[in-house]
């Protein structure tokens, strides 16, 4: 039973341009969304988060939208760069209640940037 | 300085086996966690400690016992090991946002 899906298993896209990297969860108890960066042989890393009071937050080349009512988020890269190429998983958690940072994956997106 | 370290990196060991996975955190976080990543990919929390105390169980085969000695640490023992314990290990640990977590390069598992 996926709460969380990243239905797009890889993505490729020329440096320069736009990565967008999609994200779809069921349960509207979420309020706090948050997307990581791993690269082979490492742990995730904390890239940029959103909660649901907000639609969009801005992070340099990163910009996390939110779409409450369809259950949707997306992480655009711009201008994507080669050093991006990574495993992008979304995450969510309930964060106003009693979770505990118990975050719910989803199983990651490939990104790769040619150069 | 690693912020986020677990020994070992690798572990190959038979089914039957015990064997103990260590976790440390060196930015001074209440909480860590213990991922396991499947052959699917996902990540999917195992448990949480909150300033040493057990907050958060997931659904986990009673051979997994995490172990907290101090706020730094969160050893995670396994007993027993079957052929579907193979996967990656992470620790993670976070501060006052509990969301924001930060993770150790993960300790890959293989049960022959």
């Amino acid at each position: 039973d996926q709460q969380v899906k990243q239905n797009s298993p890889s993505l490729s896209v020329q440096e320069g341009r736009i990565s967008i990297l999609n994200c779809d969860y069921t349960n509207s108890m979420f309020d706090y969304f948050l997307w990581y960066k791993k690269y082979p042989a490492e742990g995730p890393t904390f890239l940029i988060s959103i909660s649901s009071i907000k639609d969009k937050n801005e992070d340099g080349r990163f910009t996390v939208f939110l779409n409450k009512s369809a259950k949707h988020l997306s992480l655009h890269i711009v201008p994507s760069q080669p050093g991006d190429s990574a495993v992008y998983f979304c995450a969510v958690a309930n964060a106003g209640g009693t979770s505990y940072g118990k975050l719910t994956f989803g199983q990651g997106t490939i990104l790769t940037v040619h150069p | 300085d690693t912020a986020v370290s677990q020994t070992p990196k690798y572990l190959v060991t038979q089914m039957g086996n015990d064997k103990s996975i260590k976790c440390e955190q060196n930015l001074g976080h209440d909480t860590m966690y213990w991922y396991k990543q499947d052959s699917k990919k996902f990540l999917k929390i195992m448990f949480s400690y909150n300033n040493k105390e057990l907050i958060i169980n997931e659904t986990v085969p009673n051979r997994f016992s995490p172990k907290s000695p101090d706020k730094a640490h969160l050893n995670l023992h396994i007993n027993s090991l079957e052929l579907g314990d193979s996967a990656v290990y992470f620790c993670a640990s976070s501060g006052p946002t509990k969301e924001t977590q930060y993770f150790g390069p993960g300790t890959r598992l293989l049960v022959l």
